[in-house]
């Protein structure tokens, strides 16, 4: 069974903090590794995707893999209260589909 | 413009209805999926089609049914609905390799 695990949170971080947000996964063929975000009540909507070894920035994102230890990574900085929404890690299944984490929550407090 | 969009956004139904949930993306994209989000908010593929060939059927009871007329289309119809199939329910929609998806709005399901 291949699975991508989250911590459920909340993880709770203060406004203008790095928010760190963690994921690991468990088949080790996998090549492309993504971040959504999901607001509640919400869809999911994509914060980018990392493929190589290495970290990858996207403005106040950027998201580190690991592949030898099968981790991924998100670090959000300067936390803002609107970053506050459920993070979903999601790993390509070699099947043109992805496997979804749970998804950690996180709250920026104000 | 709407990238990815469901019709309807909200169904609530009881017991033994049947419904369909109608998706459409104009992104171009080949590839067309169906996921379910429970209340736990874990979601979980159910359908993929590419160029209107079904790529993925995951252990989805029978009476769940998707259907592509094209590739800018993809419906799922659900017969005999039970209390069990509450949930969300996204269609996404990607290009090619790495795959990202990009997901429509959701349909919320309450079956009664």
């Amino acid at each position: 069974q291949k699975e991508v695990e989250q911590n459920s949170g909340p993880l709770s971080v203060p406004e203008g903090a790095i928010a760190s947000l963690n994921c690991t996964y468990s088949d080790r063929g996998s090549q492309s590794f993504f971040w959504y975000r999901q607001y509640s009540g919400k869809s999911p909507e994509l914060i980018m995707f990392i493929y190589s070894n290495g970290d990858k920035e996207d403005g106040r994102f950027t998201a580190q893999l690991n592949k030898a230890s099968q981790y991924v990574s998100l670090l959000i900085r300067d936390s803002q209260p609107s970053d506050s929404a459920t993070y979903l890690c999601a790993v390509d299944t070699g099947r043109r589909a992805l496997t979804f984490g749970s998804g950690t929550r996180l709250q920026v407090q104000p | 413009d709407t990238a990815v969009s469901q019709t309807p956004k909200y169904l609530v139904t009881q017991m033994g209805n049947d419904k369909s949930i109608k998706c459409e993306q104009n992104l171009g994209h080949d590839t067309m999926y169906w996921y379910k989000q429970d209340s736990k908010k874990f979601l979980k593929i159910m359908f993929s089609y590419n160029n209107k060939e079904l790529i993925i059927n995951e252990t989805v009871p029978n009476r769940f049914s998707p259907k592509s007329p094209d590739k800018a289309h993809l419906n799922l119809h659900i017969n005999s609905l039970e209390l069990g199939d509450s949930a969300v329910y996204f269609c996404a929609s990607s290009q090619n390799y790495p795959y990202e998806q990009y997901f429509g709005p959701g349909t919320r399901l309450t079956v009664t």
